[in-house]
């Protein structure tokens, strides 16, 4: 079994260019969410997927966006790239096979750290 | 809103003493997490808290969780250099079930 994966690891992006992160989510897991944490802070909610679709989105504007596959991996796109938005991106998956109300934990990525100048 | 505030932010200590690190929440919330995040490194979670007076323990780590109170304890026993990290609760929110996270606390242990 393995574990969520990330890529890249590292990525320094400048002012307004375009970014596209990528997630595996650990095998047996349907549902993929995105975090973003800032240095010296706690995990913010970005979004998350649950079969190809968003389902539940934190307070980020929309040139956040995401995808989902069949294979349940996923992306996160960032457009028009500010500097506030250099932070490590997490990506975690669970299984959702019991319903929303009953999922469980969250398996959590290595991350990428992205650095925009 | 689920809002959630963890205390103290920041605790340096020797090793082999106690303490508690303490995690309030402002609504109701059907469970509990706590993670650890190591500097440079992703979450690995610790615990599942899922009920009012539940009591989980790992090693020196031991969480419980009042939902009457709001307020979820980490509680730290005999620390050792290794303990050093960051630790966040996550509250999940019963109207959407995602984990609203709190600032972390930084955890140092010195020998």
């Amino acid at each position: 079994e393995t574990g969520v994966t990330q890529s890249p690891t590292h990525l320094i992006k400048t002012r307004g260019q375009q970014v596209t992160l990528r997630c595996s989510s650990q095998s047996g897991h349907n549902t993929v969410s995105w975090y973003q944490q800032a240095l010296g802070q706690g995990p913010q909610f970005i979004f998350q997927y649950y079969r190809e679709e968003e389902n539940g989105r934190g307070n980020f504007p929309p040139r956040f966006s995401g995808l989902q596959f069949p294979n349940y991996s996923s992306e996160l796109n960032v457009n028009a790239l500010e500097l506030d938005d250099s932070a490590l991106y997490l990506c975690a998956s669970t299984s959702t096979s019991g319903g929303f109300s009953s999922y469980n934990e969250q398996f959590f990525g290595p991350g990428t750290r992205l650095t925009v100048l | 809103e689920l809002k959630v505030e963890q205390n103290p932010l920041f605790l340096s200590m020797q090793e082999g003493k106690n303490y508690t690190i303490y995690c309030n929440y402002s609504t109701t919330s059907d469970r509990l997490y706590w993670y650890r995040q190591d500097p440079g490194k992703s979450l690995e979670s610790l615990f599942v808290l899922l009920s009012n007076g539940a009591v989980k323990q790992e090693g020196r780590l031991m969480a419980s969780l009042d939902t009457k109170a709001r307020l979820s304890t980490l509680h730290i026993t005999a620390a050792v250099h290794d303990l050093s990290a960051t630790y966040f609760c996550a509250p999940r929110s019963r109207s959407n079930y995602q984990l609203i996270w709190g600032a972390g606390t930084k955890l140092i242990i010195k020998p």
